[in-house]
């Protein structure tokens, strides 16, 4: 078991380009969330997903964002149109579900707009 | 809506030191509470779940206690060393039928161990 890893790292990008970063969970976790954070701040949720269900989205997720999960195994969260509000380190975590349903978190992306 | 606060925001101390990390949430109402470590530009590392009917858990040289009904948690780091420095972070998971499995962070404290 590898934990959950991100790709890319680090993502730079201009004022309205797209950018899609995807996430692997631990390959038994049925449930992966995504989250945002910014510098000085505890991450904030923006969606989860049950296998390849979309079960919650986050009001910070306008319509620039989505996410997918297809097969219920990895997940891509594309953004579109980048501003550079947008700017952060997006995480990715996942967990069973069931009674202690720990989330384990991937290294995340960091996204830098300029 | 659910708060979590965490106090102090940085917290320095000498080697060796035994040190208790604060954190309070609004809404009683939880399903688990969970601490985190994250270092500088990392991602975050899961130190130890609480669920609900649980009073405290222990992994090593941390012990995490959950009062529920007075909407507090503590973390104890024992021993300190400078490997502990990091930030650390409260979430908390509500319970409430319809409520979303997410976590609602605090911001976390900020500790540095001095050797």
């Amino acid at each position: 078991d590898t934990g959950v890893s991100q790709n890319p790292r680090h993502k730079i990008t201009k004022r309205g380009q797209n950018v899609t970063f995807r996430c692997d969970p631990i390959s038994e976790h049925n449930r992966l969330y995504w989250y945002r954070q910014t510098l000085g701040q505890g991450p904030e949720f923006l969606t989860y997903f049950q296998n390849e269900a979309q079960l919650e989205k986050s009001r910070l997720l306008s319509d620039r964002f989505s996410a997918e999960r297809p097969k219920g195994s990895f997940s891509t969260l594309e953004i579109q149109r980048t501003e550079q509000g947008d700017s952060a380190m997006y995480l990715c975590a996942s967990s069973l579900s069931g009674l202690a349903r720990e989330q384990y978190f991937g290294p995340g992306t960091r996204l830098t707009v300029t | 809506k659910q708060e979590v606060t965490q106090i102090p925001a940085a917290l320095s101390v000498p080697e060796g030191e035994n040190l208790v990390l604060n954190c309070s949430f609004t809404d009683s109402a939880i399903y688990n509470l969970q601490w985190f470590r994250q270092d500088p530009g990392k991602g975050l590392t899961s130190l130890l779940l609480i669920q609900s009917s649980q009073r405290e858990q222990t992994s090593g040289r941390l012990n995490a206690s959950l009062d529920k009904s007075s909407g507090r948690s503590t973390l104890y780091i024992a021993a300190s060393q400078p490997g502990d420095s990091a930030t650390y972070l409260c979430a908390v998971e509500a319970s409430w039928e319809g409520g979303s499995e997410k976590l609602v962070f605090g911001k976390g404290t900020k500790l540095t161990v001095n050797p």
